[in-house]
């Protein structure tokens, strides 16, 4: 079946410029997380979201960030007033988890979204 | 809170011999550990995770990783390696009271030469 896909797959925005990525789950899944990966670095958490409610946003690096899910489907993550410490790959990950478990389901990444903030 | 640290930038290996790739942890409770893969310009790919139980974990590609508890650590490994598994590894963690995305290290660069 399909993965996880995203879009655009390569994103170029001027300084202070908003942009929106989107993330289209495994058909199913109903947990959606959101990474950054920096340069040379690891996978940053995000936020994550069981269906279209975010209990955890504990990730976000600040309030320029923010995200939504469309029930357990697509979801956009918004970056108002880039800076250029925002250029990374941006991942999504899904899985079936269910609410109220599962600390061990496998999530399944998309290709990513690069973004590069001159 | 919890940490993960590849303690190796990069693992060079000659195709055929075996590698391990290594991982230690810190976690509240009893951890849940996942390896990945990523390939150039690519998401990232599940290998294998630990969850419970048998301590040596088999997965994807021929992969496996043990895991020790007294030592902290997850390393991953295979007997024979080939050059197509060039690439980076990341592993990573969850435990209880963590936030409920996964906690990843650096990665590692694994270079497998002919």
């Amino acid at each position: 079946g399909a993965g996880v896909s995203q879009s655009p797959s390569n994103k170029v925005t001027e300084k202070g410029k908003d942009v929106e990525l989107r993330c289209d789950p495994i058909s199913g899944h109903t947990a959606l997380y959101w990474y950054r990966q920096r340069l040379g670095q690891g996978l940053e958490f995000l936020i994550y979201f069981q269906g279209n409610s975010a209990p955890d946003k504990s990730g976000l690096p600040s309030d320029r960030f923010s995200a939504e899910r469309t029930g357990e489907s697509v979801s956009t993550l918004t970056i108002q007033r880039t800076q250029q410490e925002d250029s990374a790959v941006y991942l999504c990950a899904s899985s079936p988890r269910r609410s109220g478990g599962a600390l061990t389901d496998t999530q399944y990444f998309g290709p990513g979204t690069r973004l590069t903030v001159l | 809170a919890q940490s993960v640290a590849q303690p190796e930038d990069q693992v060079n290996v000659a195709e055929g011999n075996p590698l391990t790739v290594k991982c230690t942890y810190s976690v509240s409770g009893n951890p849940y550990l996942f390896w990945y893969v990523q390939y150039p310009n690519r998401g990232l790919q599940f290998l294998l995770k630990y969850i419970t139980g048998d301590n040596l974990v088999k997965g994807s590609y021929g992969f496996e990783a043990e895991f020790n508890k007294s030592q902290t650590s997850f390393h991953l490994k295979k007997p024979s390696a080939l050059v197509s598994d060039s690439a980076l590894y990341f592993c990573a963690v969850r435990g209880l009271g963590g936030a409920d995305g996964l906690t990843f290290g650096k990665g590692t660069h694994l270079i497998i030469q002919p």
